[in-house]
């Protein structure tokens, strides 16, 4: 079984639609991210969590809230989707024991669509 | 200035050939620095993790970092079909807010 699973794999909604993108891991890991990709633009952040009670905002959070349920759990929320948010959605987690040597590891990726 | 810069390519080399991509970073408290490889429509997957300047080699690839001249590099030897990608360079924030910033990403391809 994947370390990182990410539900759903592919999700077509439309504008004004609340979605919940679901991101599950097993690596006992204690911090999450979730980032956007778009073509030419690269991976941004969006929301990362150091533990259950710590949330905090990434570069381009507006439009999106989080929900961190558990340690292995961390959920990202589009309140109203609009078709800008269309983008490949991953979830990656990281293991704040390294000390600073802080690698990621990502989950398989949501492909949204907004019409 | 971007904080982490690529030349988004396409860099194309022939299979066999060394492939060398580049990345710059815009700030000098960055201490950690690492190179992911994505294949279309995959997740990035982590190839090397360089902190200390100098060279750091895995099997056929090598990191190269110069915190002076603020650049990283990743050199892939005998370069293969199957080393096509998209090759993401990213930094950590460092101190005691440990995020990682990405780069654009190179798009490799390797020509038989």
């Amino acid at each position: 079984d994947a370390d990182v699973t990410q539900t759903p794999r592919n999700r077509i909604t439309k504008t004004g639609k609340r979605i919940m993108l679901e991101c599950s891991q097993t690596k006992g890991h204690d911090r999450m991210y979730w980032y956007r990709q778009d073509p030419g633009l690269g991976l941004r952040l969006i929301y990362y969590s150091f533990d259950v009670k710590d949330i905090n905002k990434g570069e381009i959070s507006d439009g999106y809230s989080v929900s961190r349920q558990a340690q292995a759990k961390f959920s990202l929320s589009l309140e109203s989707a609009i078709p800008n948010q269309t983008a490949l959605y991953f979830c990656a987690t990281s293991d704040s024991s390294g000390g600073g040597k802080d690698t990621q590891y990502f989950g398989p990726g949501t492909r949204l669509t907004v019409l | 200035q971007k904080e982490v810069e690529q030349n988004s390519g396409p860099l194309s080399v022939p299979e066999g050939a060394i492939a060398s991509l580049n990345c710059t970073y815009s700030d000098r408290v960055s201490q950690s620095f690492f190179w992911y490889r994505q294949y279309s429509g995959k997740s990035p997957e982590l190839i090397m993790s360089i902190y200390s300047n100098g060279d750091k080699e895995d099997g056929r690839f090598t990191a190269q970092l110069n915190k002076a001249s603020q650049y990283v590099s990743l050199l892939i030897r005998d370069s293969q079909p199957s080393d096509s990608a998209t090759y993401l360079c990213a930094r950590e924030s460092g101190g005691s807010n440990y995020k990682l910033t990405f780069g654009k990403g190179t798009l490799l391809t390797v020509n038989p």
